[in-house]
């Protein structure tokens, strides 16, 4: 099945730097890629994604990049402010027999410090 | 819309108890996911449903959980008996295309 990876597990900038955040995957069927953000004692909620015919969408702030090749995604956050504090999850979806299954990696907690 | 909606928020049992969470996932979505999540293990996917047929389970972690899905508006998971390790945050999604919207969750704290 699908393995998802990301790094790192902790993370810790300055307000206005910039924070980027990685992830691998392994099945090479995936094809699509959401990334999720959680705050403290709330649920996660879906802040950006990527589909495999896409290299790289931005929303304002963030953006995402997708390197099908090398199986690795990455979240980046610019000029970061103290609300974007919370945990980020990347994850993958594949086609076939697991459509719709996400699977998420282990969550990497961003601190913007003022 | 209303978005996922999970009840109770907040459960606390004693050892030994049946628990039963229950979701209510967005009209028109035909996918439910039901997840736990703690510090130690991060966001594990216990069990989902298509179009209220439960597709991949290996996740539940032994015989003392179950799951239903009766019907496209409302899936229900049970722990009997709970134990002390039950003790997370259960999360309930919904999707039809791919990209999952949780609900609030449901803290289980069994004593």
């Amino acid at each position: 099945g699908e393995n998802v990876e990301q790094h790192p597990s902790t993370l810790s900038v300055q307000e206005g730097d910039s924070a980027v955040i990685k992830c691998t995957y392994s099945d090479s069927a995936s094809n699509y890629f959401p990334w999720y953000k959680q705050e403290l004692g709330k649920r996660p909620q879906l802040i950006i994604d990527i589909r495999s015919n896409v290299g790289e969408k931005k929303d304002q702030r963030i953006a995402v990049t997708l390197n099908k090749t090398a199986k690795h995604f990455s979240l980046h956050i610019t000029e970061t402010q103290p609300e974007d504090s919370a945990v980020y999850f990347c994850a993958a979806s594949a086609g076939g027999t697991s459509y719709g299954k996400l699977t998420f990696g282990q969550g990497t907690i961003l601190t913007v410090h003022p | 819309d209303a978005g996922v909606i999970q009840s109770p928020r907040h459960e606390v049992t004693e050892m030994g108890q049946e628990v039963t969470l229950r979701c209510k996932p967005i009209s028109g979505h035909d996918y439910l996911f039901w997840y736990r999540q703690t510090m130690m293990r991060g966001l594990e996917l216990l069990i989902y449903f298509n179009n209220n047929v439960p597709i991949d389970d290996s996740g539940m972690p032994e015989d003392r959980f179950s799951a239903k899905m009766p019907n496209a508006s409302f899936s229900t998971l049970k722990i009997q008996p709970s134990e002390p390790r039950d003790s997370a945050v259960y999360f309930c999604a919904s999707s039809s295309r791919g990209t999952q919207y949780f609900g609030p969750g449901t803290r289980l704290t069994v004593l």
